[in-house]
């Protein structure tokens, strides 16, 4: 069965501190992985995305997230956390065979807040 | 250039009401997807449309949810009969294309409140 567990549901860190959010998925074929952050009142947006190639992948706002196959992860990292970084993350997995569907799989999400 | 909007924002209705959400796209994405997000939980795949069809629509709960894209363009989920259950924000994105490397670009939702 396709799933994406994202097993910290809420955690708090202090800004300026290191942050990693983890998330393992279970994928029948090669995946694609996503990575999303939702603020409170915002839409859904994308913070990166793995397909192929090098597995650590750079996106906005200065976060990374590294593909480790054997493991089944996609762990979301940030070396310094900011004050406006406080809101929901979302780890998803899609399809990348020709004619496989195109949804994305969800984790619950991990809630982030960040101490002053 | 806009991004994806959709309306209303809110929506309160009765249980066994109908109610249509409505969703306008980027202009120019060619596939829409919907999906409903329960407080708490992630983002659950409700029906995708490539073009005026709907590609994959495995996701609709049940036979009280339809969702239709009459010009490729803007598309309207319709739920009958509403239950309490079915209270959840319902998330709107849309892609340039249909593969799962097009970024899918979300709306803001609307918050649907059955009482």
């Amino acid at each position: 069965a396709q799933s994406v567990t994202q097993p910290d549901i809420h955690i708090t860190v202090s800004e300026g501190a290191s942050l990693e959010l983890r998330c393992n998925y279970s994928y029948g074929a090669t995946p694609y992985l996503f990575w999303y952050v939702q603020s409170p009142g915002q839409g859904l947006q994308l913070l990166l995305k793995y397909f192929s190639g090098d597995t650590l992948v750079q996106g906005i706002k200065g976060f990374e997230a590294e593909f480790k196959r054997s493991q089944s992860s996609f762990n979301l990292r940030k070396p310094s956390v900011h004050w406006s970084d406080a809101a929901e993350y979302f780890c998803a997995v899609g399809g990348n065979n020709a004619g496989n569907n195109r949804k994305l799989i969800w984790g619950l999400g991990t809630s982030l807040a960040v101490n002053p | 250039g806009a991004g994806v909007s959709q309306t209303p924002s809110n929506k309160v209705t009765e249980k066994g009401k109908y109610v249509e959400l409505r969703c306008d796209p980027i202009s120019g994405h060619t596939a829409l997807y919907w999906y409903r997000q329960s407080l708490g939980q992630g983002p659950e795949f409700l029906i995708y449309f490539q073009g005026t069809g709907a590609a994959d629509d495995s996701g609709l709960p049940n036979d009280r949810f339809f969702a239709v894209r009459p010009e490729g363009s803007v598309s309207t989920l319709k739920i009958q009969r509403t239950e309490r259950g079915d209270s959840a924000v319902y998330l709107c994105a849309s892609s340039l294309g249909s593969s799962s490397y097009n970024e899918q670009f979300f709306g803001p939702g609307t918050r649907l409140t059955v009482l």
